[in-house]
């Protein structure tokens, strides 16, 4: 099973809807999750951190985080073309502070 | 002003050849990394120094070796390189183990 898992897509979805990208991980120890947007060709940036369960909403942007079940998400409302990149999920286990990255979920949003 | 950067921004050389990437970080971050993102995109931690200490050496060759001569820089000496070693190897840099990432733009290495 591999320690940080998410569905590489492509997900497509029409401008002005809501992206829902996912990611479930391994570990139980997990103490911080990470969202990650990589443009074609550029490096990782970040747009969301999470660290207790419920929602967190930043803009556009809201990241659910749910440690019973174990997985994580990210919810982009009104999505836009501008949106259309790879969204990577990261996680760091609580003691050893290693993060480990999904393979990263491919969004195409079209106009 | 660039928050973490990379030297060169690209690489392209001969298997068995020795080459250097640098890395820099001008945000004062205690904790520094080196990630190889494959050909599939899938983005892999490879070392990691808190205050120019190795915490996180994950199964690399030992033809890989980083130095960090202070805690602003992490360079990779990569040995008799291998056609696999091509990738994309990105730095980063963090205030704590715990937190949030800052990339460097990357260097393309290509093997040849």
């Amino acid at each position: 099973q591999k320690e940080v898992e998410q569905n590489s897509g492509p997900l497509s979805v029409p401008e002005g809807a809501i992206a829902s990208l996912n990611c479930t991980y391994s570990d139980r120890g997990s103490q911080s999750f990470f969202w990650y947007r990589q443009y074609s060709g550029k490096s990782p940036e970040l747009i969301m951190f999470i660290y207790s369960n419920g929602d967190k909403e930043d803009g556009r942007f809201t990241a659910q985080l749910n440690k019973a079940s174990q997985y994580v998400s990210l919810l982009i409302r009104d999505s836009q073309p501008s949106d259309s990149a790879t969204y990577l999920c990261a996680v760091i286990v609580v003691g050893y502070q290693k993060v480990t990255f999904g393979i990263g979920t491919k969004l195409q949003v079209i106009p | 002003d660039t928050a973490v950067s990379q030297t060169p921004k690209y690489l392209v050389t001969q298997m068995g050849n020795d080459k250097s990437i640098k890395c820099e970080q001008n945000l004062g971050h205690d904790t520094m990394y080196w990630y190889k993102q494959d050909s599939k995109k899938f983005l892999k931690i490879m070392f990691s120094y808190n205050n120019k200490e190795l915490i996180i050496n994950e199964t690399v060759p030992n033809r890989f070796s980083p130095k960090s001569p202070d805690k602003a820089h992490l360079n990779l000496h990569i040995n008799s390189l291998e056609l696999g070693d091509s990738a994309v190897y990105f730095c980063a840099s963090s205030q704590g183990r715990g937190d949030e990432q800052f990339f460097g733009p990357g260097t393309r290495l290509t093997v040849l």
